[in-house]
């Protein structure tokens, strides 16, 4: 069975602290994407990544910075939390695939509070 | 970021009805169209990945047509069941990135 794994569930920061959001796949891919979702919008891609420390900034990189050391394993960091980063946080894998049309396998999310 | 659209927000239907919806998206370099599932606590999943104008898929009652040229998908839920009850989200992709729309929220009564 197929796995993106998402450390954790829920996370209540402060603001002003560093959040790390890890996320780690086992299906040898070489695309990872985070995303957030936010009521009444779409998931919007923050930061993907197509090989290990390529990044890419997607359409909300603000605020955020990502992490690639290892195939693996893609973790976003905000590098000092606020309130409007509060959000469902959402990561994913895909392999390359013939012309880009390859699902995508996503994680089951970290809801993040900034208090 | 490509301009996707999905109609409407949400809706309701009775077990046993059939149901479809929309999702609009720019015609012009068009790659892929992304149709995924995510139910409460759940993982979104991928139903359909279609690249061809005219492209019909199929998974069990759920079906999903394609138009590239007017840059429109409609998914189709035929005698929903309450395990279809979920958030229905399309994506075009041009490029690795897939852009997400706001999605259709189904709710199916017993």
């Amino acid at each position: 069975d197929v796995k993106v794994t998402q450390s954790s569930r829920y996370l209540v920061k402060r603001t002003g602290e560093k959040v790390f959001l890890e996320c780690v796949q086992d299906m040898d891919h070489e695309n990872m994407f985070w995303y957030r979702q936010d009521p009444g919008l779409g998931l919007r891609l923050i930061y993907f990544s197509y090989d290990v420390k390529m990044k890419e900034k997607g359409d909300i990189p603000e605020g955020y910075s990502v992490s690639r050391e290892k195939k693996e394993r893609f973790s976003l960091i905000l590098e000092s939390a606020s309130t409007n980063q509060t959000s469902m946080y959402l990561c994913a894998s895909s392999s390359p695939g013939q012309g880009r049309n390859t699902e995508a396998f996503f994680g089951q999310g970290t809801r993040l509070t900034v208090v | 970021i490509l301009n996707v659209e999905q109609s409407p927000q949400s809706l309701h239907v009775q077990e046993g009805d059939s149901t479809n919806f929309t999702c609009s998206f720019p015609s012009s370099n068009f790659y892929a169209l992304h149709w995924y599932r995510w139910e409460t606590a759940k993982s979104p999943e991928a139903l359909f990945v279609m690249t061809l104008n005219g492209d019909e898929k199929k998974k069990g009652r759920i079906s999903a047509t394609l138009n590239t040229k007017e840059g429109y998908s409609y998914l189709y839920i035929k005698g929903s069941q309450p395990e279809d009850s979920a958030t229905y989200l399309c994506a075009p992709s041009n490029d690795y990135k897939l852009s997400f729309g706001a999605g259709t929220t189904v709710t199916v009564r017993a």
